[in-house]
């Protein structure tokens, strides 16, 4: 069956960069994209931006432009999610999650990670 | 960017009765691609409808979604208790792909 794990809780300072992973499993890996969400205390979700299937073709949220970038490593079947310049402003869950449709672009979400919780506070 | 608005804010309802959940748009979501998830603290949100009115695998007949363009609904028929919940409605026929600021569904 289709699952995604999420890597643990991190802590960061402010300005650092924090890398988080989406390890998939049970579906053929390079066939769907993944989209990073995130949620902040008290906020709605916020979607972050993609990586498509195939040639791991990148979009971002314009807010995110510059600060994020989402890669792959296929041989793991994982997806990374790394932002920088933190500030107390992104401490929030942070989730992976698999589009329904095989080398779909626009298409809702049928599968997420747990979630990685992450911190950032000097 | 597509501004999603769901109301009421929070519901306060008994197990077996009716919920009804709105989210508007703030213009047209393309082919109705929207979709309506269920989250609760600490778990990953779980896939109820898509394309405004088509269940998910798995998702029992009492969840139905429904409305077009600009206005959409979720309605759960008879309340059960792991029903009461947050509800996010969220459009993908649009980059950024946009979420409403939820509904949450009480226990009354």
């Amino acid at each position: 069956q289709v699952h995604l794990l999420q890597s643990g809780a991190e802590v960061k300072k402010p300005g650092a960069s924090v890398k988080l992973s989406c390890k998939a499993s049970g579906y053929k890996f390079t066939s769907y994209s993944i989209h990073w969400v995130r949620q902040a205390p008290g906020q709605r979700l916020e979607w972050m931006g993609w990586l498509g299937a195939g040639d791991a073709y990148t979009k971002y949220s314009q807010k995110f432009q510059g600060r994020v970038t989402i890669t792959r490593d296929t041989s793991a079947s994982t997806v990374y999610m790394e932002l920088s310049s933190l500030t107390s402003e992104d401490t929030a869950i942070y989730y992976c999650a698999r589009v329904a449709s095989a080398y779909g672009d626009l298409s809702h979400f049928d599968y997420w990670g747990q979630g990685t919780l992450v911190t950032v506070a000097s | 960017e597509i501004v999603l608005t769901q109301s009421p804010g929070t519901l306060s309802l008994s197990p077996g009765e009716r919920a009804t959940l709105s989210c508007r748009a703030s213009q047209s979501v393309s082919r109705n691609f929207l979709a309506w998830y269920h989250h609760k603290p600490g778990q990953a949100p779980r896939l109820l409808i898509y394309d405004a009115s088509n269940r998910a695998t798995g998702i029992p007949d009492r969840f139905s979604g429904s409305g077009s363009g600009t206005d959409f609904t979720l309605t759960i028929s008879r309340l059960e208790p792991e029903d009461f919940a947050v509800y996010y409605c969220q459009q993908y026929g649009n980059s950024p792909f946009t979420f409403g600021q939820g509904t949450r569904l009480e226990i009354k």
